[in-house]
């Protein structure tokens, strides 16, 4: 079965730190890629995505993914995290093939103090 | 603004009950999602349906069944509701095809006592 894995469960960072969020994928032939973050008490939210192209992609809120193909890896970065950034973060992915759905990692768990 | 509404933020049922969470989606969109979110195992899915009365289940599906009568809303049943059903649930929705993200509901968080 397809499957995606993040590295983290839980970050703890100062603010100004930088962040990076490690994601991999399964090998399925070609597939999207996903990040969600949910805020505290909020919905999901999507934060940015892959389709194909220029492997390194710009979210909102100053977030951005790089899409490493020889290594099945999608990454979530930030230069400089604030407090608001804490949050859940859900690396996904959906590969392309027949009725393929939105396959979900457990999760990441960011802590940003003050 | 694009819209997924789940008709209740928290439910507190009993043991046996039969549950029906509801969602409705705004966006005509075709294909429509149930996934349970609980802590340190991300979201699962439960099923899906990509047209109206069509359902696939998903990874999890035991315990639970869907109804799909109209495009716009796709129903989560637990026909015999049990403690370990107690979890956070999230309906979706989402255009058919590769690369469009889902569009997701604030969630319904149920209790089974």
């Amino acid at each position: 079965a397809q499957s995606v894995s993040q590295h983290n469960h839980h970050v703890i960072l100062s603010e100004a730190a930088s962040l990076e969020l490690g994601c991999n994928y399964s090998y399925g032939g070609t597939v999207n890629l996903f990040w969600y973050v949910q805020y505290p008490g909020q919905h999901l939210q999507l934060l940015l995505k892959y389709f194909s192209g220029d492997p390194l992609v710009k979210g909102i809120k100053g977030f951005e993914a790089e899409f490493i193909k020889s290594k099945f890896s999608f990454n979530l970065r930030k230069p400089s995290v604030q407090w608001s950034d804490t949050a859940e973060y859900f690396c996904a992915a959906l590969w392309n093939s027949g009725y393929s759905t939105l396959t979900f990692g457990k999760g990441t768990m960011l802590l940003v103090s003050p | 603004d694009v819209k997924v509404t789940q008709s209740s933020r928290y439910l507190v049922k009993r043991t046996g009950e039969k549950v029906f969470l509801e969602c409705v989606q705004d966006m005509d969109h075709e294909n429509m999602f149930w996934y349970r979110q609980d802590p340190g195992l991300g979201l699962r899915l439960i099923y899906f349906s990509y047209d109206v009365k069509m359902k696939e289940k998903g990874d999890i599906p035991e315990g639970y069944s869907v109804s799909r009568e109209k495009k716009e809303r796709f129903s989560l049943i637990l026909e015999s509701a049990s403690t370990n059903q107690t979890s956070m649930y999230l309906c979706a929705s989402s255009f058919p095809g590769q690369g469009y993200g889902y569009t997701f509901g604030s969630g319904t968080r149920l209790t089974v006592v």
